[in-house]
């Protein structure tokens, strides 16, 4: 079966400082992938979908990587900011189905001042 | 500005009783996901809807839960009875899942509290 992973469940970094998320899969090959911010007490936030075909892709301070042969992601944000704090999940679609999101158990990111 | 709404916010509740979550996605949204999130298990898809037919409810126990679309306006999850294993944030999200566009809006979710 399908499994997504994002390697750190906590990231602690610096203000101003470049913060590199990673999020890994296996068993197949998705069309593409989706990155989704979640703060304490609230549904997740859909910032970035980078497909299969794409290789980077940048939205302001965001910048995310998709490598199909290493069945990675990374997610970085440069120039951090403390308002950056959060939790970032990474989301693939089922193996049966484009629909079907599957979420990364995420990465909850603090920067410090 | 659209948003998801979910109700009620907040829900304790004893075991046994029923519970009714109730979700209005975002107008002209074609897709309604049900998910719910524990800090052990992550966020995980108990079922989905397209143009208001169930698609996939696989992730449900199909014994105590039960998700439903009656109007476009409106979708439903049930559990009865409750147990304690429910608790959990229960998120509802809706999308436009056409080709080419994937993101969900989520909802601000419902905290179950089963004691």
């Amino acid at each position: 079966s399908q499994k997504i992973e994002q390697n750190s469940e906590a990231l602690n970094i610096q203000e101003g400082k470049t913060a590199t998320l990673t999020c890994n899969y296996t068993n197949y090959s998705p069309a593409y992938l989706q990155w989704y911010r979640q703060d304490p007490g609230r549904g997740p936030v859909f910032l970035l979908l980078i497909r299969e075909n794409e290789k980077e892709k940048r939205k302001e301070r965001l910048k995310v990587t998709f490598d199909t042969t290493l069945k990675q992601s990374l997610f970085h944000i440069t120039a951090s900011q403390p308002a950056d704090s959060a939790t970032y999940l990474c989301a693939l679609p089922g193996y049966s189905s484009a629909s079907k999101i599957i979420f990364g158990s995420g990465t909850r990111l603090s920067i410090r001042p | 500005d659209a948003r998801v709404t979910q109700t009620p916010r907040d829900k304790v509740t004893e075991m046994g009783q029923e519970v009714t979550m109730r979700c209005q996605p975002i107008l002209g949204h074609n897709t309604v996901f049900w998910y719910r999130q524990t800090m052990k298990q992550g966020l995980e898809l108990l079922a989905y809807f397209r143009n208001r037919a169930p698609l996939d409810d696989s992730g449900m126990p199909k014994d105590r839960f039960s998700a439903e679309m009656p109007d476009a306006t409106l979708a439903t999850l049930k559990i009865q009875p409750s147990e304690p294993r429910d608790s959990a944030v229960y998120f509802c999200a809706s999308g436009l899942l056409t080709s080419g566009k994937y993101e969900q809006y989520f909802g601000p979710g419902t905290r179950l509290t089963v004691t």
